[in-house]
């Protein structure tokens, strides 16, 4: 099972916004609506901020956004924060009963 | 709270074998499904398996044949054995509750495997 593909860095000022890109096959991201995104900081476990597509998990920001269009998935966040630096990951469901991961994208806070 | 500690990492030898387990607490183990995901060094995160609360599993193609996992819902704790082992294992190994959205995860034990 290939990888999704994300760009490997993104970068945004405070109070700007910025969208990641998410793109697999009909096998995984176009076949399903489950698609999560993961935040990770350095050294720290990843935190789950989207999932099935475009939910939030209970006490995530609502700065956080998922959609998806065709076999491509994106996670938009509003309004940067400092503390939104970090390694941000998608994750698809298959139609071979496995998940495949992108390979991540690091965001700077400029 | 849900809290997930693993352990039972460590250096091994390739060819080698190690069982990681993930002791779960702070709700109903049985009724859910289980995942172990790994980190190498630098790397991004990858999928290693899941067990369904039913007991189905899957696992990822770089580990089926080579890990098994299982688990034991009388002690709420998951296990990933791991046998012939290689140095791409190299990695943190997570646990994590749920298969399709993970939302609480261990804070991950380490697997070196070098001789």
């Amino acid at each position: 099972q290939s990888a999704l593909t994300q760009p490997a860095s993104v970068s945004g000022s405070p109070g700007q916004s910025i969208t990641i890109s998410c793109t697999g096959t009909s096998s995984d991201v176009g076949g399903y609506n489950y698609v999560s995104w993961y935040q990770q900081h350095p050294g720290k476990a990843p935190k789950l901020i989207i999932y099935d597509v475009s939910k939030r998990p209970s006490g995530v920001s609502n700065r956080f956004s998922g959609s998806k269009s065709g076999n491509t998935a994106s996670l938009t966040i509003s309004g940067l924060r400092p503390e939104d630096e970090a390694d941000y990951y998608c994750s698809s469901y298959t139609t071979s009963s496995t998940l495949v991961f992108g390979g991540g994208t690091k965001l700077t806070v400029l | 709270e849900v809290q997930l500690l693993e352990s039972g990492g460590g250096l091994v030898q390739p060819g080698g074998s190690l069982r990681l387990s993930c002791a779960a607490s702070g709700f109903t183990f049985s009724s859910y499904a289980m995942s172990w995901f790994r980190q190498a060094p630098g790397k991004g995160l990858e999928w290693v398996s899941s067990i369904l609360s039913g007991g189905n599993t899957d696992y990822a193609d770089s580990v089926k044949g080579r890990f098994t996992i299982s688990r034991d819902n009388s002690k709420n704790t998951l296990y990933l054995q791991m046998n012939s082992l290689r140095p791409e294992d190299t990695a943190v190994y997570y646990c994590a509750k749920g298969l399709l959205l993970c939302d609480d995860w261990g804070q991950g034990t380490q697997v070196t495997v070098s001789s």
